[in-house]
């Protein structure tokens, strides 16, 4: 059963442009999300994070919502370049407990020039 | 800044045989956790650590054992490895705030595990 869910394995975006990438989950007990960016050999990097009490995050070109009622949250890249291109994670810790992640299987970007 | 270390970077093992990942978090951190990542697969929870006790385990083998040092590093073990276990295992630290404080976990490089 997967608890958080990134529907879109990959997006193509032109340099300059938007990047949303989406990601739900169905899990109500989560109260805290996170965005990492994965490129190929290395670890996940932390990029931003939204806790449940809020709806936006902003952190220089990203930005997240959260939209607790749908059980959804989006990451905004703006301006996309290409050095963005990475495979992007969602991931959610519940309240509680250890906090481990959840993660959704991740969506493969690409920012052409 | 210091990341957190993980070693070896890749490792190749015939079945049955043992291995030995290493942790070592970013200092002053207290809490390790430990992730699976099969090929094409989200990471996976294994196991994780707060000041040296097991705070919560995942889908971990009975074949895997873990433990967290004084010095706050981790070694994961796998013992009768399986083709299976071949995975990518990455290994992230946080520090505990308490208080309701959401913590974000720093990950390392990932130890690649080849089972053949």
């Amino acid at each position: 059963d997967q608890q958080v869910k990134q529907n879109s394995p990959s997006l193509s975006v032109q340099e300059g442009r938007i990047s949303i990438l989406n990601c739900d989950y169905t899990n109500s007990m989560f109260d805290y999300f996170l965005w990492y960016k994965k490129y190929p050999a290395e670890g996940p990097t932390f990029l931003i994070s939204i806790s449940s009490i809020k709806d936006k995050n902003e952190d220089g070109r990203f930005t997240v919502f959260l939209n607790k009622s749908a059980k959804h949250l989006s990451l905004h890249i703006v301006p996309s370049q290409p050095g963005d291109s990475a495979v992007y994670f969602c991931a959610a810790s519940a309240q509680g407990g250890s906090e481990k992640l959840v993660f959704g299987k991740g969506t493969k970007l690409t920012v052409n020039p | 800044a210091a990341g957190v270390i993980q070693s070896p970077r890749h490792l190749i093992k015939e079945k049955r045989e043992t291995a030995t990942l290493k942790c070592y978090p970013i200092p002053r951190h207290d809490t390790v956790y430990w992730y699976q990542q099969g090929p094409g697969q989200d990471p996976q929870f294994l196991i994780s650590f707060y000041e040296k006790m097991q705070s919560d385990k995942g889908s971990i083998p009975d074949r895997f054992s873990a433990q967290q040092f004084s010095d706050y590093h981790s070694e994961l073990n796998m013992s009768s490895l399986e083709l299976g276990d071949s995975a990518l295992y990455f290994c992230a630290s946080t520090t505990y705030r308490g208080g309701g404080a959401k913590n974000i976990q720093y990950f390392g490089a990932g130890t690649r595990l080849s089972v053949l």
